[in-house]
């Protein structure tokens, strides 16, 4: 069936280190991907997205990487701060418009 | 930056009782959606809604759940006879016909609906 979901369910790094999260996706047909921060009783913010047809794609301190092979995605976050503790979802559309399927999470805990 | 605003931002209800949960979509997105978050949990999709029909739906979204537009700007999330499992945190969430990149596909700050 259509699943995506996380390595790692917590995940605590030293400011200023580089994080990396990680997600297995299981529905080929899927051409998008998103990532998603959720902070503590908001909705899911855009963080930055890739399409299958590409292998990485890079913003600001953030990089997505996709192996369509092992159908895996990755998030990595440089430098990272506390204001990046939050939950982080990957999620997947499988098609133009319509529904995205989400990962189960994983929490990112800063320390300082 | 335009948002989806959500209202109200916690409801209480009674079991049995019906809720409406309320959305304001970004104005020029044509693509709206509900999605659900039970605490912990992932974030799981409900709906889906186009030129004015549901264009999808999961098996959560069951005869107790209706959605409208019922004017050109609110879309709304009706749970008819609620129940404790209800209980969640409900994301309104809409998207342009590209549905991709910054702004293209937006959620709300959600409504957490407690059922007691």
């Amino acid at each position: 069936g259509e699943s995506v979901g996380l390595h790692l369910p917590t995940l605590s790094v030293q400011e200023g280190d580089n994080s990396i999260i990680n997600c297995a996706y299981s529905n080929s047909a899927s051409d998008y991907f998103i990532w998603y921060k959720q902070e503590s009783g908001k909705g899911p913010q855009f963080i930055i997205d890739i399409r299958s047809n590409m292998d990485k794609r890079q913003g600001q301190r953030v990089t997505v990487l996709l192996n369509k092979t092992v159908k895996h995605l990755s998030l990595q976050i440089a430098a990272t701060q506390p204001g990046d503790s939050a939950v982080y979802f990957c999620a997947e559309s499988p098609g133009q418009g319509g529904k995205l399927i989400f990962g189960q999470g994983t929490e990112l805990s800063v320390k300082p | 930056e335009p948002e989806v605003t959500q209202t109200p931002s916690h409801q209480v209800t009674q079991m049995g009782q019906e809720v409406i949960l309320r959305c304001v979509p970004i104005s020029n997105h044509l693509y709206f959606y509900w999605y659900r978050q039970i605490l912990g949990q992932k974030v799981e999709f409900l709906v889906s809604f186009y030129n004015n029909e549901i264009s999808e739906k999961s098996e959560i979204f069951d005869d107790q759940f209706s959605v409208e537009r019922p004017d050109g700007s609110n879309f709304t999330l009706k749970i008819r006879s609620t129940k404790l499992e209800d209980s969640a945190m409900y994301f309104c969430a809409s998207s342009d016909d590209v549905g991709q990149g910054v702004g293209g596909y937006t959620f709300g700050s959600g409504t957490r609906l407690t059922v007691v």
